[in-house]
């Protein structure tokens, strides 16, 4: 089951503008990772940051983690249209090894 | 470097078929690759885990029997969709690790299955 849940469902933005995306989870985590999916494609890995880190950031990328509040955000800054596609958090956990539980992602359009 | 395939990208059969898939690790050796199935503009959903040698491991609520896993070697693991029916019409995606325990997967480009 998606224990994940991200906000907005969907985010149309301008390019040039910035774009945060949301993650809540509900168990313990040791990761938090975000994917992206360009559409009928698989998945890319974008940054991980471990539940003891709070931020971290990546290129135009940042991430933020709290875990007191079981949430996350994923900033992408200067968005350009090539942007474009779905992005995913993924929680894993010390009792799941290496599997991950998906949020049910953000669709992010961005228009030129 | 870590890269996935998924042969076929794309496939259409009829109802009642039998449907395989396949996923390769190629430049890495995967001691474990997993199974997700995603439903148009849903999440990914977990379906199995895949070890190299070993029985998979299934999530709750995905059939066995309708969903054969074989991870033959290291870098190959297929997914046959057995007596395939319109309401497995989905796409199939597999990703694999190094090593488990390890937090990143490296996902194939999926496959479009399309039951008729």
């Amino acid at each position: 089951s998606q224990q994940g849940e991200e906000d907005p469902q969907a985010l149309s933005i301008q390019e040039g503008e910035n774009a945060t995306m949301n993650c809540s989870y509900k168990t313990s985590i040791n990761n938090l990772q975000w994917y992206r999916q360009n559409s009928g494609r698989g998945l890319v890995h974008l940054i991980l940051i471990r539940s003891n880190e709070r931020e971290k950031h990546s290129g135009r990328l940042r991430v933020t983690l709290d875990t007191s509040k079981k949430s996350s955000s994923l900033l992408i800054t200067a968005s350009r249209a090539a942007d474009t596609a779905s992005y995913f958090c993924a929680t894993g956990s010390q009792t799941s090894g290496s599997r991950l539980t998906f949020g049910e992602g953000t669709q992010l359009t961005v228009n030129p | 470097g870590a890269v996935v395939s998924q042969h076929p990208s794309r496939v259409i059969c009829k109802s009642g078929t039998s449907v395989k898939i396949e996923c390769r690790s190629l430049d890495f050796q995967a001691t474990t690759m997993f199974w997700y199935r995603q439903f148009p503009k849903q999440s990914l959903m977990l379906m199995a885990t895949s070890n190299e040698g070993s029985k998979a491991t299934y999530e709750q609520g995905v059939e066995k029997d309708k969903f054969l896993i074989n991870h033959a070697s290291l870098t190959l693991s297929t997914l046959t969709v057995t007596s395939a029916h319109p309401e497995d019409s989905s796409f199939y995606i597999c990703s694999a690790i190094y090593t488990w325990g390890a937090r990143e997967q490296f996902f194939g480009p999926g496959t479009r299955l399309t039951v008729l």
